[in-house]
């Protein structure tokens, strides 16, 4: 059975900081999604990683996946107020047949 | 822009109660699916389907059941609704390309 395990559930952070949140998975799979949900809102996707070593960044988001030792990270720079928001990591394990989620990190980042 | 529309965003019901949430899809994929979110837990998967007519059990179908009759609708049914499944509901949709989910349904029990 696919589980997912994603740290730290909750990060206070100053704005103009660096950090990092991680992403672990115990069997292979095929690909790995991070999310972004705002409070009362749906997942909005953030990135899609296919590959060990596939890097993918957006603004001050950089995620990063490596198969073998699944894990991925999600790191955040010079953090900002407006990504204040929960974040998850999911677990394809079989091109679109099931999504198995983290627990989710709640990010605040404070001025 | 293609679409996973939940009925309802806030849902109020009484103990004992039978409720549907419903959702429909406008993509034609084959996969729909019913997630619950709790807080500290994630979203965790009751049902699926891979095609019409049919479903499977997640990782806690207890207390829900499933309806798919068509391919863009896939029902959650809590046959006898408890305070316990007051939670928000999302459901999704997914072709190999990827996941769509609804915006939510928000279920209080009361």
């Amino acid at each position: 059975e696919l589980k997912v395990e994603q740290n730290p559930l909750f990060l206070s952070m100053q704005e103009g900081k660096n950090y990092t949140i991680y992403c672990n998975y115990s069997t292979t799979s095929d690909r790995l999604y991070w999310y972004r949900q705002d409070p009362g809102k749906s997942l909005e996707s953030l990135f899609v990683l296919l590959s060990n070593g596939a890097v993918k960044q957006e603004g001050r988001l950089m995620a990063s996946l490596d198969t073998k030792a699944r894990l991925s990270t999600l790191h955040i720079t010079a953090a900002v107020h407006d990504l204040s928001a929960t974040y998850f990591c999911a677990v394809d394990m079989e091109y679109g047949n099931k999504l198995v989620f983290g627990a989710g990190t709640i990010l605040r980042v404070k001025s | 822009d293609v679409k996973v529309t939940q009925s309802s965003r806030y849902l109020v019901k009484r103990t004992g109660e039978k409720v549907f949430l419903e959702c429909v899809q406008d993509m034609d994929h084959e996969n729909m699916f019913w997630y619950r979110q709790d807080p500290g837990l994630g979203l965790r998967l009751i049902y699926f389907s891979y095609d019409v007519k049919m479903k499977e059990k997640g990782d806690i179908p207890e207390g829900y059941s499933v309806s798919r009759e068509k391919k863009e609708r896939f029902s959650l049914i809590l046959e006898s609704a408890s305070t316990n499944q007051t939670s928000m509901y999302l459901c999704a949709s997914s072709s190999w390309m990827g996941y769509t989910f609804g915006s939510g349904t928000r279920l209080t029990v009361v």
